[in-house]
């Protein structure tokens, strides 16, 4: 069983356009997460959901929303999307309380062209 | 503002040759340093989590240990399947960011 998991895997698009990636955690987690990996491999902390609350919002365009409809989902909506954009994202959570390691999905390649 | 570097940003072993990998941390209270494993065109695998000096964790053939100042991954006999790269991370006592270093690309040939 995938314990957290991403979709797409790969996703190609224009530059303008609007998209979504999806993630899903399955561990009965309460905190969310969404990085950016860019191509010099530096994971970088964008948003983090606490059972549907945010409480992580790095300086990220407001290009970006995040939306957790539920402590198990957590969806990253991206608007006009820029070549500068293109990197590979991750979601993870974590349990929550005093437990702080995460769980990552196998993330999704974003090419924007 | 909390900070890891990590170093050497990539080293070359044969398999059998035990060495080191080294994380260097500035947090304003630790909550927890956790090491991860990740391979190419997959997510970061946690590994370990160590909260405080003079703690250390053992799995396999891999074994963190923990300083004020530093941590250590410490790889006995490595396998060419030990090859990846190895991301350490910090937690700071001030909120609920992660900070992640830039990794050690580990190669380990046979």
């Amino acid at each position: 069983d995938t314990a957290v998991s991403q979709t797409p895997k790969y996703l190609v698009t224009q530059m303008g356009n609007d998209k979504s990636i999806k993630c899903e955690q399955n561990l009965g987690h309460d905190t969310m997460y969404w990085y950016k990996q860019d191509s010099k491999k530096f994971l970088k902390i964008m948003f983090s959901y606490n059972n549907k609350e945010l409480i992580i919002n790095e300086t990220v365009p407001n290009r970006f929303s995040p939306k957790s409809p539920d402590k198990a989902h957590l969806n990253l909506h991206i608007n006009s999307l820029e070549l500068g954009d293109s990197a590979v994202y991750f979601c993870a959570s974590s349990l929550g309380g005093n437990s702080y390691e995460q769980y990552f999905g196998p993330g999704t390649r974003l090419t924007v062209t | 503002e909390d900070q890891v570097t990590q170093s050497p940003e990539a080293l070359r072993l044969q398999e059998g040759e035990s060495s080191s990998l080294n994380c260097s941390y500035t947090v304003s209270g630790l909550r927890g340093l956790f090491w991860y494993r990740q391979d190419p065109g997959k997510g970061p695998e946690f590994l370990f989590t160590l909260y405080s000096a003079g703690e250390e964790k053992e799995k396999e053939r891999l074994k963190a240990t923990l300083t004020k100042k530093e941590s250590f991954l410490h790889i006995t006999a490595p396998k060419p399947e030990d090859s990846a790269t190895y991301l350490c991370a910090v937690q700071g006592t001030g909120g609920f960011k992660t900070i992640f270093g830039a990794g050690t690309r580990l190669f380990v040939k046979a």
